[in-house]
């Protein structure tokens, strides 16, 4: 069964500062990697996902991800924080396309603070 | 603008008693998905239901049973609630798999229960 593991519960960086947010998989099979965002009071919304073509991905808002195969990885960057990103972070995966109508597997969440 | 609404945002209930969730979306996906997320678990996958009349075990399913009689609605029954159950608790939709935008849910906002 696939899985994720979110690497620290709560994130804070100064605004303007490098937003990093760890995320490692376990999975058997190739597989698709999304990064959501939920803002508070709301439901989550996607931000990027990995299935397969370019292991740099853009998402919504300036944020990007690499998918590293030999590190098990799909960590979370954006160049420089703003107080709009204050909100919690959740990593998942699924098993792609190719096994039927996937379910994804969500981590643990990071909620990330911006200090002025 | 697509959407995914729940009917209750927040709802507080007793021990024992019967609750229902009701979820609609107006994208004509097919597939629907019931989450409870709980602070430090992330989310996890109660049910989920590939088609009308269809419904499939998530990771989390004791306690609660799920209905869809038409493709938009998509309900969560607690036969008897009892206070570990209280909890948020997300809907969310997507296409079938193959396309596009396979993986990508769309969440509603999300019903807080309490059970006192």
């Amino acid at each position: 069964a696939q899985s994720v593991t979110q690497l620290g519960s709560h994130v804070s960086v100064s605004e303007g500062a490098l937003v990093l947010l760890r995320c490692n998989y376990s999975s058997s099979v190739p597989p698709y990697l999304f990064w959501y965002v939920q803002y508070p009071n709301q439901g989550l919304q996607l931000l990027l996902k990995y299935t397969s073509a370019a292991t740099l991905v853009k998402g919504i808002n300036g944020f990007e991800a690499e998918f590293k195969k030999s590190e098990t990885s799909f960590h979370l960057t954006k160049p420089s924080a703003h107080m709009s990103d204050a909100a919690e972070y959740f990593c998942a995966v699924s098993d792609g396309p190719n096994f039927g109508n996937e379910k994804l597997t969500f981590g643990t969440g990071t909620r990330l603070t911006i200090i002025p | 603008d697509v959407k995914v609404t729940q009917s209750s945002r927040y709802l507080v209930k007793r021990t024992g008693e019967k609750v229902f969730l009701e979820c609609v979306q107006d994208m004509d996906h097919e597939n629907m998905f019931w989450y409870r997320q709980d602070p430090g678990l992330g989310l996890r996958l109660i049910y989920f239901s590939y088609d009308v009349k269809m419904k499939e075990k998530g990771d989390i399913p004791e306690g609660y049973s799920v209905s869809r009689e038409k493709k938009e609605r998509f309900s969560l029954i607690l036969e008897s609630a009892s206070t570990n159950q209280t909890s948020m608790y997300l809907c969310a939709s997507s296409r079938t798999s193959g396309r596009v935008d396979t993986g990508e849910l769309f969440f509603g906002e999300g019903s807080r229960l309490t059970v006192l």
